[in-house]
């Protein structure tokens, strides 16, 4: 069975603090995800990750750094956080491939940032 | 750019009655975009409920399913009758398969109250 884990599930911050939301597959899938949900928005792509030391930006990368130090591991850092980054992150594998890719997602992270 | 609209963002339907929630998709750049359909329970990430990689063609898992139509760009959901145990939130999503790796687009997501 394909798992994702992500930690920690909820987080309070304070505004300028650093946030580290990390992620780990089990998969051994090279792609890795960092998604957002906000209400009335679909998932947005942050960062992602085709492998160990590689990040690619997303959609929305402004205010985010990402970090993939193992095929296992991939964090979303946020240097100073602000509250428009209050929201849910889900993090998600996938194999490589280009074709009828499944992405398989963690239960996310429910940041509240002060 | 790639985009996934739901029109609706909520739907309550009584339980044993048919269901259909509406997406439609938007691309300047993917001739044949992967079309996805994902679910995710209360408390719980993401799961895949179905796929479709080929214009014309439908997908179907547990009773739902949805048709890739490449001339209305739309990939509707249903299912003839519904359960309690689907209340949840359903995305639908676009995927790339072009150059620079794979990236998927959701949409916004419709969650779907079962009334018993």
């Amino acid at each position: 069975e394909a798992a994702v884990t992500q930690s920690p599930r909820n987080k309070v911050a304070v505004t300028g603090g650093k946030v580290t939301l990390s992620c780990n597959q089990t998969n051994n899938h090279n792609n890795m995800y960092w998604y957002r949900q906000d209400t009335g928005h679909g998932l947005r792509l942050i960062h992602y990750s085709y492998g160990a030391g590689s990040t690619e930006k997303g959609d929305i990368p402004d205010g985010y750094k990402a970090s993939r130090p193992s095929q296992e591991n991939f964090s979303l850092i946020l240097e100073l956080a602000t509250p428009s980054q209050t929201s849910v992150y889900f993090c998600a594998s996938g194999p490589l491939g280009v074709s009828a890719e499944t992405l398989y997602f963690g239960s996310g992270t429910r940041l509240t940032v002060l | 750019g790639d985009s996934v609209t739901q029109t609706e963002g909520q739907v309550t339907v009584s339980e044993s009655k048919s269901l259909i929630i509406n997406c439609t998709y938007s691309t300047t750049s993917i001739a044949y975009p992967n079309l996805f359909w994902y679910v995710r329970y209360p408390g719980e990430g993401l799961q895949l409920l179905l796929k479709v990689i080929t214009a014309g063609q439908k997908g179907s898992s547990r009773g739902f399913e949805a048709t890739y139509n490449k001339e209305t760009t739309s990939f509707h959901l249903q299912k003839a009758s519904v359960q309690e145990s689907d209340s949840a939130v359903y995305y639908c999503a676009l995927g790339d398969p072009g150059t620079g790796g794979y990236k998927v687009v959701f949409g916004s997501g419709t969650r779907l109250l079962v009334s018993p």
